[in-house]
């Protein structure tokens, strides 16, 4: 069965610092895709990045990165000079490639402080 | 880029009634639509998983008779909450996959209900 973990309930940084989200996933399939989204306070999710269980590369997008390691099941998001705005609640999900459900993480919830 | 537009985004009922949650996808066809339920500080919980046309597959645990999902077309679904009381407050979200999204999830921007 696919489960994601989310260790870190809460963090809290002054703006600038830099912060990294953990994320370790569990599944069966050789075949499957992660996830991140961030939800600020008005509720939607916005989607971040998904990544294929073939393609190990960390990516990067301005201040973001993310950095997937199969040999730890991890899928860690690193916000470089965090800023008030990234102040959300960011999930880490996981589906396997053989069923549509998505499952997510119970989420982090990240506050920046000015 | 692909929209799934949710309404309506609050909606505050009486305890015995019946709220109707609409979830469309405007610029492609969902094939498979997700509804999840939120509870304050928590994660999402996938309630249930349809495909156009056919009978919604419930996960555990999930009353079926009291959350009733249509998935009449290609571009719609809907979730009833039939009779909702007050510990179905909560925030429900659709979500929405189709082929000409590479199979991506796109999410609709929620629906906080509280009964009152």
């Amino acid at each position: 069965a696919q489960k994601v973990t989310q260790a870190q309930t809460e963090i809290s940084v002054v703006e600038k610092e830099d912060v990294t989200l953990d994320c370790v996933y569990e599944t069966r399939d050789t075949t499957y895709y992660l996830f991140w989204y961030k939800q600020p306070p008005s509720g939607e999710l916005v989607f971040l990045i998904r990544r294929n269980s073939f393609d190990e590369q960390n990516e990067i997008s301005g201040r973001y990165s993310w950095n997937f390691q199969k040999s730890t099941s991890s899928f860690n998001f690193t916000i470089t000079a965090s800023q008030v705005v990234d102040s959300a609640v960011y999930f880490c999900a996981l589906s396997e490639g053989g069923s549509e459900k998505l499952v997510f993480g119970k989420g982090t919830k990240l506050t920046v402080n000015p | 880029g692909a929209v799934v537009s949710q309404h309506p985004s609050r909606v505050i009922c009486k305890s015995g009634t019946s709220v109707k949650i609409e979830c469309r996808s405007l610029d492609f066809q969902a094939t498979t639509m997700f509804w999840y339920r939120q509870f304050p500080k928590q994660s999402l919980m996938l309630m249930a998983t349809s495909n156009e046309g056919s009978k919604a597959t419930y996960e555990q645990g999930v009353e079926k008779d009291k959350f009733l999902i249509n998935h009449a077309s290609l571009t719609l679904s809907t979730l009833t909450v039939t009779s909702a009381h007050p510990e179905d407050s909560s925030f429900y979200i659709c979500s929405a996959r189709g082929i000409n999204t590479n199979y991506g999830y796109t999410f609709g921007s929620g629906t906080r209900l509280t009964v009152v």
